[in-house]
């Protein structure tokens, strides 16, 4: 029962550079979010998702897109990787919103811009 | 716009004690507050929530209590034991909204 996957843990980018965290769940989870929490920060929303083929944007998605093309599958891509974009993301999934349900979560992705 | 807010940055009780956690928030259209537990290198995980057409909800060592004439809610570990040693984020949200809101977190240290 792997839950939430998140890949990489790590990673390095130099500014302007592009990459993609993926995420993956083997719930059958509707609804997909990407998270950053920022240090001494509380986690803020980038992108959602309540299904495959509908995205939607949370409270930070400048300078981030997503897909969801499976159930399964909600990879968050960065363009061009600013300083700005350092932080811890994660991943999460959930039944459905509206709800006292709470999420689960990934593991997290740490990611520096240098 | 820090609608969720933990004041204490960090907490440190004796083990068997009781330790509190308080969480404040300023949006008076959420109506679910859930608590969530963060163990170093791993991603969060769901704690316990409470409605807001309730006053209490409680699940073995950990009682969650709202006020909303005060938009206070607290969460309440008794007795508190070693391994409950993590970092603790409050959340809010809105039933008609899919933007869960989180504080910045308490870190709590249960000493042995």
């Amino acid at each position: 029962n792997a839950g939430v996957t998140q890949t990489p843990k790590f990673r390095i980018l130099k500014i302007g550079q592009s990459m993609t965290l993926q995420c993956a769940q083997d719930m059958n989870h509707n609804y997909m979010y990407w998270y950053r929490q920022d240090p001494g920060m509380g986690l803020k929303l980038i992108y959602y998702s309540v299904g495959a083929g509908i995205t939607d944007k949370g409270e930070v998605p400048n300078g981030y897109n997503v897909s969801r093309s499976t159930t399964e599958d909600f990879p968050l891509r960065l363009e061009l990787a600013a300083p700005s974009q350092t932080s811890v993301y994660f991943c999460a999934s959930s039944y459905r919103t509206g709800t006292g349900m709470g999420y689960t979560f990934g593991s997290g992705t740490r990611l520096t811009v240098v | 716009d820090q609608q969720v807010k933990q004041n204490s940055p960090s907490l440190s009780v004796q083990e068997g004690r009781i330790s509190i956690l308080n969480c404040d928030y300023t949006n008076s259209m959420f109506d679910y507050f859930l608590w969530y537990k963060k163990y170093p290198a791993e991603g969060p995980t769901f704690l316990i929530s409470i409605s807001s057409i309730k006053d209490k909800n409680e699940d073995g060592r950990f009682t969650v209590f709202l006020n909303k004439s005060a938009k206070h809610l607290s969460l309440h570990i008794v007795p508190s034991q070693p391994g409950d040693s993590a970092v603790y984020f409050c959340a809010a949200r809105n039933e008609n909204n899919n933007d869960m809101r989180f504080g910045a977190g308490t870190r709590l240290t249960v000493k042995p």
